[in-house]
């Protein structure tokens, strides 16, 4: 069964460091999407992007987070200048459309944890 | 307003019996989805059920039912015949579609502990 893979699956950072989180989504999937988990709370919107472009942000992807599609298969979140409050766990996922008939679902990978020290 | 509510921060079943994790929602867009996702304590979230606003029929998934109540915004997880390794988190997430884009709100989850 197709799946969003993620690497790094754990990362430890030191502040004020630059972090790379990688994605590569499922293959005929078109929309993709970061979620951020911290510890003991719930999942949190991020960032969208279809087409080569953010569609849609949330609050909490300020001017130190970026999103990219370097090629054709990977996606990428990158986070400038960690902070302490960064520590969560980084969900990529993707679906092959954004609309709400069923089986258009939205897939989730493993996760990324990140630890900023 | 919270968007997604979950109710029962915990609960507990006996293995083989049946449980019910309750989701209520609230939007004023007629056009959403319903997801259900499961995190075991290894952190991965895995999709187990979906159930689009249109829908007719309640989605079921295998041991998986959503008891889909419009007029009610609810949209409970029905889990039959429960197994150990059911044990895990499990979230309510409702879609909306917003221009270009659709995201997913998520609710506070709840822990199901399956005991034999």
């Amino acid at each position: 069964e197709p799946e969003v893979t993620q690497t790094p699956s754990h990362q430890v950072t030191q502040m004020g460091q630059e972090v790379i989180l990688r994605c590569v989504p499922i293959s005929n999937h078109l929309y993709f999407y970061w979620y951020r988990q911290i510890l003991g709370q719930k999942v949190e919107f991020l960032v969208s992007f279809y087409n080569n472009e953010i569609s849609e942000k949330s609050e909490i992807f300020d001017d130190q987070f970026s999103v990219e599609r370097p090629d054709g298969s990977n996606f990428t979140l990158k986070i400038r200048s960690t902070k302490l409050e960064d520590s969560a766990m980084y969900f990529c996922a993707s679906s092959e459309r954004k609309g709400i008939t069923s089986g258009n679902t939205i897939y989730f990978g493993e996760g990324s944890w990140l630890t900023v020290v | 307003a919270q968007k997604i509510t979950q109710t029962q921060p915990g609960m507990f079943v006996q293995e083989k019996e049946a449980v019910t994790l309750d989701c209520t929602y609230d939007t004023s867009d007629p056009s959403y989805g319903l997801f259900w996702y499961k995190q075991p304590s290894s952190g991965e979230m895995i999709f187990l059920i979906y159930q689009g606003s249109y829908d007719q029929q309640n989605a079921t998934e295998g041991r998986y039912s959503l008891n889909f109540q419009k007029a009610r915004k609810s949209a409970n997880l029905v889990i039959s015949a429960s197994q150990l390794g059911d044990s895990a988190m499990y979230f309510c997430a409702m879609r909306e579609v917003t221009g270009t884009a659709s995201k997913l709100t998520f609710g506070t989850g709840t822990r199901l502990q399956v005991t034999l």
